[in-house]
């Protein structure tokens, strides 16, 4: 069965830079989310969009942004990066109608800045 | 503030035996919990959950058990086999986002 699918799995930028990952999401899934892993903690929760739509905002800096595009995709924009950015960056995706909690993660983006 | 707490950062099971990992929450407004399994080099892999008005759900070998009054919840693996070997994440939340917990290393004695 078709996961989740970010892209680039693993990115290198230095301070002062700006990212962008990108994320597909499960056939037919219609919500994603993103979260954020910094080295031994769990995931915290970012921003989420539901049918192209912001529908929840966590921890996230005024740095970033992100959006949900007409096909799904979603993408995640960092600017100004910092040394304390580089993490596992997680998307995942759900059927947000029917299973909107039964969220699926895609295997992450490790960003490392330096 | 840590929503989702779980205690025990790492447990040893022998093969064939249960394995139960445990996780408390805070927040009474949790709609649902959900069970993730976590490889290194990997996203969670999505194992089991719950609805906040159940108290039990199974699917295989694996329940996860519910007690509301308390705020804690539990994943019983039975038998537990080698492969099971990870660290598994509790969540709680709702249909926008989740709270994790910082994960439970489990190793399954062979």
């Amino acid at each position: 069965a078709a996961g989740v699918i970010q892209s680039p799995r693993h990115l290198i930028k230095e301070k002062r830079e700006t990212a962008t990952l990108k994320c597909y999401p499960i056939p037919r899934h219609d919500t994603v989310y993103w979260y954020q892993q910094g080295p031994g903690q769990d995931p915290q929760f970012l921003i989420s969009f539901y049918e192209k739509m912001q529908s929840d905002k966590g921890s996230i800096p005024d740095r970033f942004s992100a959006q949900q595009f007409s096909d799904y995709h979603s993408e995640l924009n960092m600017s100004s990066l910092e040394l304390g950015d580089s993490a596992l960056y997680f998307c995942a995706s759900s059927l947000g109608g029917v299973l909107p909690h039964e969220q699926y993660f895609g295997p992450g983006t490790r960003l490392t800045v330096t | 503030d840590q929503q989702v707490k779980q205690n025990s950062p790492s447990l040893s099971v022998q093969e064939g035996r249960i394995s139960i990992l445990n996780c408390d929450y805070t927040n009474s407004m949790f709609d649902y919990f959900l069970w993730y399994k976590k490889y290194p080099a990997e996203g969670p892999t999505f194992l089991i959950s719950i609805s906040s008005i159940k108290d039990k759900n199974e699917d295989g070998r694996f329940t996860v058990f519910l007690n509301k009054s308390a705020k804690h919840l539990s994943l019983h693996i039975v038998p537990s086999q080698p492969g099971d070997s990870a660290v598994y994440f509790c969540a709680g939340g709702g249909a926008n986002n989740l709270f994790f917990g910082t994960g439970t290393r489990l190793t399954v004695i062979p």
